[in-house]
């Protein structure tokens, strides 16, 4: 099954307690990227990637870093995460250039204290 | 991208049709109209996009105004599952490396 699969689904932290939301899509995407989803604030992006090796800042990406080793997956980082960052994460990919739907994952909620 | 207007909120009765509007006077001549949905608890999911003409798929058909300044978005026969947030999207056509820019929606609510 075609499917963006997010891990973990739930995730509480503290402070400064660096963590990694993982994200592996199998249709072989070349384009990838992260968003967060806060009340009143619609979907915002965070990082996208454009093919391995590739990546680009979003509209937020302060507090966030990303790679992209590999073609299906995309980590999300936060090294040193804050209570800002408490939020709804979705992970997306689209084969690109050449198609323009895109798959989101099924989301990662994450409250930091 | 161009801006889009929706109602807040819709109520339908189940397995009756759902006609889902969304204004964009100042859409342009190169863009898509994408309708995305998001169920509760879930990331959002890809419904059906159209340029000019009225388009169809399994889940939905997308009925495109002659001067596309407006859309509507038909579930021909809504379930309890399809109760979510419906958001309308203008795109350029093949702009899949440009975030997609989500605005409130329409949340649909589905009634027994």
């Amino acid at each position: 099954e075609a499917q963006v699969t997010q891990n973990p689904r739930y995730l509480i932290t503290v402070t400064g307690k660096k963590l990694t939301v993982t994200c592996s899509q199998n249709m072989n995407h070349e384009y990838m990227s992260w968003y967060r989803q806060d009340p009143g604030l619609g979907l915002r992006q965070i990082y996208y990637s454009m093919n391995v090796e590739v990546t680009d800042k979003g509209d937020v990406p302060e507090g966030y870093k990303v790679s992209r080793k590999e073609k299906r997956n995309f980590p999300l980082i936060l090294e040193s995460p804050s209570p800002n960052q408490t939020s709804l994460y979705f992970c997306a990919s689209s084969p690109g250039l050449v198609g323009d739907t895109q798959y989101f994952g099924p989301g990662t909620r994450l409250t930091v204290l | 991208d161009a801006k889009t207007t929706q109602p807040n909120s819709m109520e339908s009765n189940e397995e009756e049709p759902v006609h889902l509007p969304c204004n964009h006077s100042t859409i342009s001549g190169t863009d898509y109209i994408h309708w995305y949905r998001q169920l509760p608890s879930q990331g959002p999911e890809y419904v059906i996009h159209g340029l000019t003409s009225n388009v169809n798929n399994r889940m939905a058909s997308l009925a495109i105004a002659e001067d596309r300044k407006s859309s509507t978005l038909i579930l021909h026969r809504a379930t309890l599952r399809d109760a979510a947030v419906y958001y309308c999207i203008l795109r350029l056509r093949n702009s899949g490396n440009t975030p997609l820019v989500f605005g409130k929606g329409t949340r649909l609510s589905v009634i027994a």
